[in-house]
């Protein structure tokens, strides 16, 4: 079993409509990263959560730390946000560190259609 | 300026060369990371530098050598590459080696090994 999971793979959706990608994750964690890549390009990083909630303009992520789950929201979606979405989290190590090796989702690939 | 830059876009080189990717922020950014990514897959850590000193090698085949010249400057340097290392490579920085920041990645090099 993958230590994150995301659901779905791929999405389809008609413009303006709500979006949600899950991710949930089996290790405990420092943060949560969710990231944007657009066919052929460079990644963006999008939120990094430790708690609650962030919004930035049409995109909002929450997380649930006791349940080890995370959602990215998309409102009014377009075809501009047409990527693939991917969730990965920073591991807590054995002597309560944080750095090294994020462990990534497979991404969920999103198709707004106009 | 939160651009991570990275050259040449693409890179086609035969198994006998040697060629060298370069990379560069000026975010005053302490942690400097390459990344592998091959289709559809999510990136795989190569190297971090952690105040332009190596900090982690996951395991890397020699042929890749990444140097960091001074804090905004990370190369990986190619030799004798083999056609399964052609990938999309990404460079990434952040504030510090700390997996609780954000990682900032540029736009990476696509490389042909033929």
């Amino acid at each position: 079993k993958n230590e994150v999971e995301q659901s779905p793979q791929n999405l389809t959706a008609q413009e303006g409509e709500f979006i949600t990608i899950n991710c949930s994750y089996s290790v405990g964690i420092s943060a949560l990263h969710w990231l944007q890549q657009h066919p052929g390009g460079g990644i963006v990083s999008l939120f990094m959560l430790s708690s609650g909630k962030k919004k930035h303009g049409r995109l909002i992520a929450t997380i649930n730390i006791q349940e080890k789950h995370s959602s990215l929201h998309i409102t009014a979606s377009h075809p501009r946000d047409s990527a693939v979405y991917i969730c990965a989290v920073g591991p807590v190590l054995n002597y309560g560190g944080s750095q090294g090796n994020l462990i990534f989702g497979k991404g969920t690939k999103l198709s707004v259609k106009p | 300026d939160t651009e991570v830059t990275q050259t040449p876009k693409h890179l086609v080189m035969g198994m006998t060369n040697k060629k060298s990717l370069k990379c560069e922020q000026h975010m005053g950014h302490r942690a400097m990371y390459w990344y592998k990514q091959k289709a559809k897959k999510p990136p795989e850590l190569m190297f971090v530098y952690s105040y332009e000193k190596l900090s982690i090698n996951e395991s890397v085949p020699s042929r890749f050598s990444p140097e960091c010249p001074n804090s905004s400057l990370l190369n990986l340097h190619l030799h004798a590459l083999q056609p399964e290392d052609s990938a999309l490579y990404l460079c990434a920085s952040s504030q510090g080696p700390s997996l609780t920041y954000e990682q900032y990645f540029g736009p990476g090099t696509r490389l042909t090994v033929t």
